[in-house]
């Protein structure tokens, strides 16, 4: 059973500030992974889709990496601006697991003007 | 058109009443899902339609029963609900195994 795990649960920092969220799967077997963000009481909007065949993927400020032999996946935030304040989520889908998507936990971000 | 619709945004009902949430997109994507999300928790996949075909989680009870009137509307009906249903329900959509599209849910509190 793929189980995703997201570190930190929370985190605070300065504005400006570079930050790295973390993402790891138990089961390599992935048909690709996908970065939410998710402001409180709202939808998910999705930031970046990674396929299983990809490394990376970029979009602004945002930039996504996969090492699926490892099983992580890393979605780095460069300036951050308190605008980015919201939570982070990751979730995977497997290559058997037709249109389930597995989820992490969600790192809960907060960007300090 | 690039967005899922979700109505209502907000509802408030009670446990002998029967509702439906709606769910509208255009983007010609051919599958449809719902979501159930508790507090501080990730989403929970309950129905998906992909091609017209229903596949069910088969943890959801059956006080919850979706219809698909047609490939860009996805409805869920609700009957008999328990407090514990309250919840954020969310739709979303994407071409299947493609990058899913969710809309901005409809927060149901059942009194």
């Amino acid at each position: 059973k793929q189980e995703v795990t997201q570190i930190p649960a929370a985190l605070s920092v300065p504005e400006g500030e570079n930050l790295v969220l973390n993402c790891s799967f138990t089961d390599s077997a992935i048909y690709n992974l996908q970065w939410f963000r998710q402001d409180p009481g709202k939808g998910l909007t999705s930031l970046l889709l990674i396929q299983s065949s990809q490394r990376e993927q970029t979009s602004g400020r945002l930039n996504a990496s996969l090492d699926k032999s490892s099983g992580r996946s890393t979605l780095y935030i460069a300036a951050s601006q308190p605008g980015d304040s919201a939570t982070y989520l990751c979730a995977v889908r497997g290559e058997t697991s037709g249109s389930r998507l597995t989820f992490g936990e969600g790192t809960q971000l907060t960007v300090n003007p | 058109d690039t967005e899922v619709t979700q109505t209502p945004k907000h509802l408030v009902m009670g446990m002998t009443n029967k509702k439906s949430l709606k769910c509208e997109q255009h983007m010609g994507h051919r599958a449809m899902y719902w979501y159930k999300q508790k507090a501080k928790k990730p989403p929970e996949l309950m129905f998906v339609y992909s091609y017209e075909k229903l596949s069910i989680n088969e943890s959801v009870p059956s006080r919850f029963s979706p219809e698909c009137p047609n490939s860009s509307l996805l409805n869920l009906h609700l009957h008999a609900l328990q407090p514990e249903d309250s919840a954020l329900y969310l739709c979303a959509s994407s071409q299947p195994r493609d990058r899913r599209t969710f809309g901005s849910g409809t927060r149901l509190t059942v009194v």
